[in-house]
C-alpha cells in the first residue's frame, strides 16, 4: 500500500494570500487526485494530476484558483490562490493503489491539510 | 459513477455486528462497489471492494445482492474505534483509472 505524506498538516492563513500544499508518495504512481472537504461535508474531487500533462479539473474548479504541479511520479502540489474564508477546508491528496501485482483500484489518502482562512 | 444511497446515521453496540446498507440501483455491469471510512480528522481509509461476489478481508465483509442493486458492509464485531463515516461508492473500476465520487456516507456511532 502507498504511504502519502502531506504538508502542511494545518495552517491558518490570511484572506488574499496563497498557500501551497505538498503531497509526497513513497512509490511511483500515475494518477494523483486532489480533494476538498468543507466543514461537515463529504469529499469533492478538485482535479486529477497526471505526470507530464496539465491537470484535469472538475466542474466548479479552475486552474487559476487551484494551480497544480506534478513534476514527477511521486510528488504533487496544490496551491489555493487568493484565499477567502470560503476556502477553509481540508484538502486531501489521493493515489490509486498500483502495487506490483496490478492495481486493485483502491485509493489511498493522505491525512489532509486543514486550512483556516481568516 | 452510479449514484449511491446510504442512511445518514446508524448506531451499533460495541461487540455486535454493524451492518451498513447501500443502494446502488443504477450501477452498471463493469462498476465495482467500494467502501471507505473516514475516522474523525483523518483521511479516508479503504475497506473493501467487490464486483458481484461476496468478499471478506481482515476488516469487513461485503455482501452484494444478486441483482447488484444493493450491498451491505458488515463489521463483524464493532469496536469504539470503528466509529466513523462510512462511504459506499459504485463506480470507477479495479485495474484502471479510479475517479471516485463520494456521497454523504453513513455516520456509524459504536456505543459502549
Amino acid at each position: 500500500s502507498a504511504v502519502i505524506s502531506q504538508k502542511p498538516s494545518r495552517d491558518i492563513c490570511q484572506r488574499g494570500t496563497s498557500l501551497t500544499i505538498q503531497c509526497q508518495v513513497d512509490s511511483q504512481v500515475t494518477m494523483m487526485f486532489w480533494y476538498r472537504q468543507q466543514p461537515g461535508q463529504s469529499l469533492t474531487l478538485i482535479a486529477t494530476a497526471n505526470q507530464g500533462s496539465e491537470a484535469t479539473y472538475e466542474s466548479g474548479f479552475v486552474i487559476d484558483k487551484f494551480p497544480i504541479s506534478r513534476p514527477n511520479l511521486t510528488f504533487s502540489t496544490l496551491t489555493v490562490s487568493n484565499m477567502s474564508p470560503e476556502d477553509s477546508s481540508i484538502y486531501l491528496c489521493s493515489v490509486e493503489d498500483l502495487s506490483g501485482q496490478g492495481t486493485t483500484g483502491e485509493l489511498f489518502f493522505g491525512e489532509g491539510s486543514r486550512l483556516t482562512v481568516l | 459513477d452510479a449514484k449511491t444511497t446510504q442512511p445518514p446515521s446508524m448506531d451499533c453496540a460495541e461487540g455486535r455486528a454493524a451492518n451498513l446498507p447501500c443502494n446502488h440501483s443504477t450501477i452498471s455491469g463493469n462498476e465495482y462497489v467500494y467502501w471507505y471510512r473516514q475516522i474523525h480528522s483523518q483521511g479516508p481509509q479503504y475497506i473493501i471492494h467487490g464486483l458481484k461476489n461476496n468478499e471478506t478481508n481482515e476488516m469487513a465483509s461485503l455482501i452484494i445482492t444478486e441483482d447488484r442493486k444493493s450491498s451491505t458492509l458488515i463489521l463483524p464485531h464493532a469496536t469504539l474505534r470503528d466509529t466513523a463515516v462510512y462511504y459506499c461508492i459504485a463506480g470507477g473500476k479495479a485495474g484502471g483509472y479510479q475517479k471516485v465520487t463520494f456521497g454523504i456516507g453513513t455516520k456509524l456511532q459504536v456505543i459502549p
